[in-house]
């Protein structure tokens, strides 16, 4: 079945380093844009990073920008976040996500259609 | 960046209910707007895309309604399962979607 699974997730001080993936697998993982988004304890949702599905564009919310990079190797249907100068506000579950896009007519409508169950990232000294 | 703000943050209601959850944007979206639910410790889930185009699998006690700025998400018959949170999203400046704060739907 259609799958997306986190790790790496873990305990870093602020002002560190830490690599989280993504592997996907039950679909094409090379034709889906693929997005993380993040929940801080007691929060909302906020989308922090998108890569298209060739890694030809990507973007970035205004939180994570310049410190923040999205990554995908399409060989191994796995995809990356390369979190740089922590804070303790990055603390959150962080969730990977699939687009799909839903096409009406000449529009299209882009959604998150399958998720991965999240891997957390504590920032603490 | 456009803003969405979902009303009432917080609902309590009964099993068999109708409750109805707003979203509004800062600016015109179209039918650029998604719903998701979440329960705790879990993912969120998609529920209702273009406003009012129901995900597959999803019961169709959900609806979506809404267009330009107002948005609404509406259950008919609350089952015990629906109790969680729900949330807003524009898909209207792709790929920089926006979430609303959530409302949080409890059981009375």
């Amino acid at each position: 079945q259609v799958q997306l699974v986190e790790s790496g997730g873990g305990v870093v001080q602020p002002g560190g380093s830490l690599r989280i993936a993504c592997e996907g697998s039950g679909f094409s993982f090379s034709s889906y844009g693929m997005n993380w988004v993040r929940q801080a304890p007691g929060k909302g949702l906020e989308r922090v990073a998108f890569i298209q599905y060739d890694g030809s564009d990507e973007n970035y919310g205004d939180s994570v920008k310049g410190r923040f990079t999205v990554s995908r190797d399409n060989s191994k249907n796995t995809l990356y976040l390369q979190m740089n100068s922590l804070r303790p506000d990055d603390t959150a579950v962080y969730y990977c996500a699939k687009d799909v896009v839903a096409v009406s007519g000449d529009y299209y409508h882009y959604y998150m259609d399958v998720w991965g169950k999240g891997t957390t990232v504590i920032v603490s000294s | 960046d456009i803003q969405m703000t979902q009303s009432p943050s917080s609902l309590s209601a009964s099993v068999g209910d109708r409750v109805t959850i707003t979203c509004r944007a800062s600016r015109s979206i179209g039918n650029y707007l998604n719903w998701y639910q979440q329960k705790p410790g879990k993912a969120p889930k998609p529920l209702i895309y273009a406003a009012s185009s129901l995900q597959s699998g999803v019961p169709s006690r959900f609806s979506g309604s809404g267009s330009g700025t107002e948005f609404s998400l509406t259950i008919s018959g609350l089952q015990p399962e629906d109790f969680a949170t729900y949330y807003c999203q524009q898909s209207s400046t792709t790929p920089m979607f926006t979430f609303g704060q959530g409302t949080k739907l409890e059981i009375k």
